[in-house]
């Protein structure tokens, strides 16, 4: 059975932090990650990987994959407290483009 | 502009009764999907139809029937609501493998 496993499950830290939020997986037939931010509605796209190694970026977050160990890192520097969310993970497999999600991390910033 | 949209939002309704949710996407994907997010916040894969065809379908009750009129509309039917059916379900659409979801429904089922 396809799996997908977050680390932590919950984060408290202050404004100005650098978190790194950890994800793990075992599927198959891997296409791609993906991280979603998921404030009080829906999830919302973060960011795609497909090739390990090659950073992705946009503003304060980036995001990694390392296809031979089988995770990602999703990093946030300077956080704020708009950056309080849960933060999922989710393993792109097969051609029907199935996802199967983390239980997510959650992500508390304090002032 | 609404790019996923359901309908309700909240739906409230008593054990054993049948219920349908609505979603449309005005994307011109050809791939849509039902989720289930329970009370600890775990999102899971129910079905996904491909241009009006089920392509995935999660060991789910068949008390839930998907049904797709066009690949613009995936709606969701569920028979004989249980208590343990009360969770946030979204629908999402995608071209490839970014998923795009929905505003989600409330179903409480009392």
């Amino acid at each position: 059975e396809d799996k997908v496993v977050q680390s932590p499950l919950s984060l408290v830290v202050h404004e100005g932090d650098t978190v790194t939020l950890n994800c793990s997986y075992e599927v198959t037939n891997f296409r791609s990650l993906l991280w979603y931010k998921q404030e009080k509605k829906a999830p919302t796209f973060l960011f795609m990987l497909t090739s390990s190694g090659i950073e992705k970026k946009s503003g304060r977050l980036s995001s990694i994959l390392d296809k031979k160990e089988l995770f990602s890192i999703l990093n946030i520097t300077a956080t704020q407290t708009g950056d309080s969310a849960i933060y999922l993970c989710a393993a792109t497999t097969g051609t029907a483009s199935k996802l199967t999600f983390g239980t997510g991390t959650r992500l508390q910033v304090t002032l | 502009d609404t790019a996923v949209s359901q309908t309700p939002k909240y739906l409230v309704t008593q054990m054993g009764n049948d219920k349908s949710i609505k979603c449309e996407q005005n994307l011109g994907h050809d791939t849509m999907y039902w989720y289930k997010q329970d009370s600890k916040k775990f999102l899971k894969i129910m079905f996904s139809y491909n241009n009006k065809e089920l392509i995935i379908n999660e060991t789910v009750p068949n008390r839930f029937s998907p049904k797709s009129p066009d690949k613009a509309h995936l709606n969701l039917h569920i028979n004989s609501l249980e208590l343990g059916d009360s969770a946030v379900y979204f629908c999402a659409s995608s071209h490839l493998d970014e998923q795009f979801f929905g505003p989600g429904t409330r179903l409480t089922v009392l």
